[in-house]
This record gives C-alpha cells, sequence and structure tokens, in this order.
C-alpha cells in the first residue's frame, strides 16, 4: 500500500530563516499531496496542497514542489516567524472513488525569535 | 473549522469500559474519517465512510467500530478500552475522496 514518509521529525530555525520540510512517497499513481499545518491543541488545517500535473505551487511565504519522477514533494517557509511554529504534516493520496489520504508522521518547528 | 464538532473534548474512563466518541458536521460531505494521533505516529486512520451505508477499516481499526449514523453523523467506539488506546482523537470530512480534509477540533481520550 501506499507509505509516506516525512523528514526531519524536528527542525529549529533563527526568525527570518527559511525552513524545508521533505516527504517522499511510495505510490507512482498518487496525485494529490497536501500539506497540513497543526498549532499546539488545535486541529491540523490545510495550508497548501499540489496535484501531480503542477511542479511547484506558492502562496505567500510557503511554497510547495513536487518531483514525480522521484516520488517526492517538499513544503518550503521563507521568512519564517514564531507564529510558524507548529507541526507539519504531509499526505498524498491517488484520488479516485475510494481513495484515502496516507499521512506523514510529522514535522516539529520551532523558530526561535 | 467550526462545521465540525466532535464531543466529548476530553475524556477519562477506566481499563474495559465502553466509550463513544461523537462527530457532526454541517459541511454537507459524504466522506468522513476517524484517526488517531500519537507523539511520533503522525495521524493514522482508523474508520471511514463515504456514504451513509459505507463502512471501511483503516489501518487501525482493531478495537474500535463505527456508526454512521447519518450523513452528518459518524461515531466511533471502543468496545473495551485499554490503556494503549490513550491518545488524540480527530474525526475529518472531504467532499471528495482522497483530497482536501476538514478536521474537527479532537478528543483527548485517557485510558486508566
Amino acid at each position: 500500500g501506499e507509505n509516506v514518509e516525512q523528514h526531519p521529525s524536528t527542525l529549529s530555525v533563527q526568525e527570518g530563516d527559511s525552513a524545508v520540510i521533505k516527504c517522499t512517497y511510495s505510490d507512482s499513481a498518487s496525485n494529490y499531496f497536501p500539506w497540513y499545518k497543526q498549532e499546539l491543541g488545535k486541529r491540523p488545517q490545510l495550508i497548501i496542497d499540489i496535484r501531480s500535473n503542477v511542479g511547484e505551487k506558492k502562496d505567500q511565504r510557503i511554497a510547495v514542489t513536487l518531483n514525480k519522477t522521484a516520488k517526492h514533494f517538499s513544503l518550503h517557509i521563507t521568512e519564517t516567524q514564531p507564529e510558524d511554529s507548529a507541526v507539519y504534516f504531509c499526505a498524498a493520496s491517488m484520488g479516485g472513488a475510494t481513495n484515502k489520504l496516507i499521512f506523514g508522521t510529522g514535522t516539529l518547528l520551532a523558530v526561535q525569535p | 473549522d467550526a462545521d465540525v464538532t466532535q464531543t466529548p473534548r476530553n475524556r477519562i474512563t477506566k481499563t474495559g469500559k465502553r466509550i463513544m466518541l461523537e462527530c457532526s458536521q454541517t459541511k454537507g460531505h459524504d466522506r468522513m474519517y476517524w484517526y488517531r494521533q500519537d507523539p511520533g505516529l503522525g495521524l493514522r486512520l482508523i474508520y471511514y465512510s463515504f456514504d451513509v451505508k459505507d463502512i471501511n477499516k483503516g489501518e487501525i481499526s482493531d478495537g474500535y467500530s463505527v456508526s454512521r449514523q447519518a450523513q452528518a453523523k459518524f461515531s466511533l467506539s471502543l468496545e473495551s478500552a485499554i490503556p494503549n488506546q490513550t491518545a488524540l482523537y480527530f474525526c475529518a470530512t472531504s467532499e471528495h475522496p482522497g483530497e482536501t480534509q476538514y478536521f474537527g477540533p479532537g478528543t483527548r481520550l485517557l485510558v486508566l
């Protein structure tokens, strides 16, 4: 079945630096890749997603890149701020009538002021 | 996301007790999911339902059961709770399978 690996498990950066979180997936048929942010004590919320027909997508300070050949995708956060501190989850899905999201194990990002 | 609600938000129970966690949504989505979150293990799927008559096991369904009472309601039951079921439980919904999911606020369960 589909498997998603996520690295690193923890990441500490200085405010203003960039942060990169990487995920790899096993099933080449996967075609939808969302990223969720979970603040302490809160629910996971979608922050950005990308589909397999696109190589990169940006939304202000966050961007996601997808390399279908290598089966990996990454989350990039630029100019990090303390409020970016959270756990970030990647996920992958093949879509279709019966498919579901497979989540990575999460990355705890700490932005040091 | 106030469109997906869970009750209770916190629960302490004892080993061997039966417990039910409830999820309700006003988003009009057919698809609903139950996840368990443990530190370092991410979100693991327990059960999911793509419509009222459809129930499917996820990767960790043992010890759990579900009921889809209506499009808007999806309940998770622990038949006989055990301490290693102590975790944070999330309900989620989606409009389409395998796509964007909207999570409830979570239920923190402690089994003594």
